[in-house]
């Protein structure tokens, strides 16, 4: 069954727009941690960020944001006045407790940003 | 360089063939990760060594697919009599024990055909 779910495939904005990108994950874990990751042309993927289940705190970093819900089992990531080098895509992944090497990821969401 | 390095870049070979994949980590990691995307996908697990050990090889699709880390450090992918499903790009990472934060090479793209 897909523990992350990343319902949108693609996302086009205009430059300077906001774009949120969904996650949904699955887990009976208590204790787990959320991850996104960023995937550019290039295809080396970029640490963005990591949450454990028990911060239910949004973060911000810089155009960047986090909203996290556990009531809803989400994790939706936000990037504020879009630049066109955010075009790339996105992963969201999970790691639980029992298999604590391996993170699940989501099938991603292609950003494109156009001048 | 100070990053995860992956030869080859690109590997191309027919069906049948046995292939290596190379995984350089980062200095001091002791944690290294394969993992293996296909287009349009997100990358899915295949194995995680602690060390010199696999600590979980849940992922690997079946027996023509092995891996190693003699030392601790590099560690090589093998597969095996090769199919054409097997194309795809295999990505390595590296990161310090629990951190979560794995740091990824650029990938080696293996198409078989």
């Amino acid at each position: 069954a897909q523990k992350v779910t990343q319902a949108q495939t693609e996302i086009s904005v205009v430059e300077k727009e906001d774009v949120t990108l969904d996650c949904v994950y699955e887990t009976r874990d208590t204790t787990y941690y959320l991850f996104w990751y960023k995937q550019p042309p290039s295809g080396e993927l970029v640490f963005l960020i990591r949450r454990n289940s028990f911060d239910e705190q949004n973060e911000i970093s810089g155009r960047y944001s986090w909203n996290f819900q556990k009531s809803t089992s989400s994790f939706n990531f936000t990037i504020t006045a879009s630049q066109v080098v955010d075009s790339a895509v996105y992963f969201c992944a999970l790691r639980e407790t029992d298999s604590w090497g391996k993170l699940q990821f989501g099938a991603g969401t292609q950003v494109v940003v156009t001048p | 360089g100070a990053g995860v390095s992956q030869t080859p870049s690109n590997k191309v070979t027919e069906k049948g063939k046995y292939v290596e994949l190379r995984c350089d980590p980062i200095s001091g990691h002791t944690a290294l990760y394969w993992y293996r995307q296909s287009l349009g996908q997100g990358p899915e697990f295949l194995i995680y060594f602690q060390g010199t050990g696999a600590a979980d090889d849940s992922g690997l699709p079946n027996d023509r697919f092995f891996a190693v880390r003699p030392e601790g450090s590099v560690s090589t992918l093998k597969i095996q009599r090769t199919e054409r499903g097997d194309s795809a790009v295999y990505l390595c990472a590296s990161s310090q024990p629990n951190t979560g934060e794995l740091f990824f090479g650029e990938g080696s793209r293996l198409t078989v055909l």
